[in-house]
């Protein structure tokens, strides 16, 4: 278990619609990551945020957008969703954005968009 | 763009032989190299790093290669073990912890 949370665990939606991930880091760590799985691919890298800012961006389409709230929690919103948005996305987490920190994932939210 | 490429799918690996897996990165900026470990339904965890100013480090059965010339690692498992059966993927980033990238992963299977 590595401290991370994130639900639902699953999601099966229609395209057209908005959906919501939710994201709980480890207790203590300050930056959350999301990342994005679609099938046979590498995780590719969403968004980062650092203490309730965005950090950085990496492949994020405009229909998605996230943020970190007070209590360090992240929320990933998916609007207009797709077919091919059907993926595993995982939240990780790390205490700060030092290049040695480990990044700690969760269990993952697989979407299934119909 | 895939700056990290892991060109095996799969491997299969009898128990108590090496395993070997590899990778291969384009951007020389990368300074930080990582091997993840997933199991179906769980995911990534953390298995090993290497800065780019080493070229090897080593915990306990894992060991991971730098070869900056050749923008190559590799993860060596001595002895495998059928437990060690995961997808494998490897990462690489800059200097601070942003965007990280990773492979397509490698799937090891080993064999009892």
């Amino acid at each position: 278990d590595s401290g991370v949370t994130q639900t639902p665990k699953h999601l099966i939606t229609a395209t057209g619609q908005r959906v919501t991930l939710r994201c709980s880091p480890r207790s203590g760590d300050l930056s959350v990551y999301w990342y994005q799985q679609s099938l046979d691919q590498g995780l590719q890298f969403l968004i980062q945020y650092y203490n309730g800012e965005e950090r950085a961006k990496g492949n994020i389409l405009e229909r998605f957008s996230a943020q970190q709230f007070p209590d360090l929690h992240s929320e990933l919103n998916l609007s207009s969703l797709e077919l091919g948005d059907s993926a595993l996305y995982f939240c990780a987490s790390s205490v700060g954005v030092g290049g040695l920190e480990t990044q700690y994932f969760g269990p993952g939210t697989r979407l299934l968009v119909l | 763009d895939q700056q990290v490429k892991q060109n095996s799918p799969s491997l299969s690996v009898q128990e108590g032989r090496i395993s070997i897996l590899n990778c291969d990165y384009t951007n020389s900026m990368f300074d930080y190299f990582l091997w993840y470990k997933k199991y179906p339904a769980e995911g990534p965890t953390f298995l090993i790093s290497i800065s780019s100013i080493k070229d090897k480090n080593e915990d306990g059965r894992f060991t991971v290669f730098l070869n900056k010339s050749a923008k190559h690692l590799s993860l060596h498992i001595v002895p495998s073990q059928p437990g060690d059966s995961a997808v494998y993927f490897c990462a690489a980033r800059g200097d601070n912890n942003n965007d990280m990238r990773f492979g397509a992963g490698t799937r090891l299977t080993v064999k009892p």
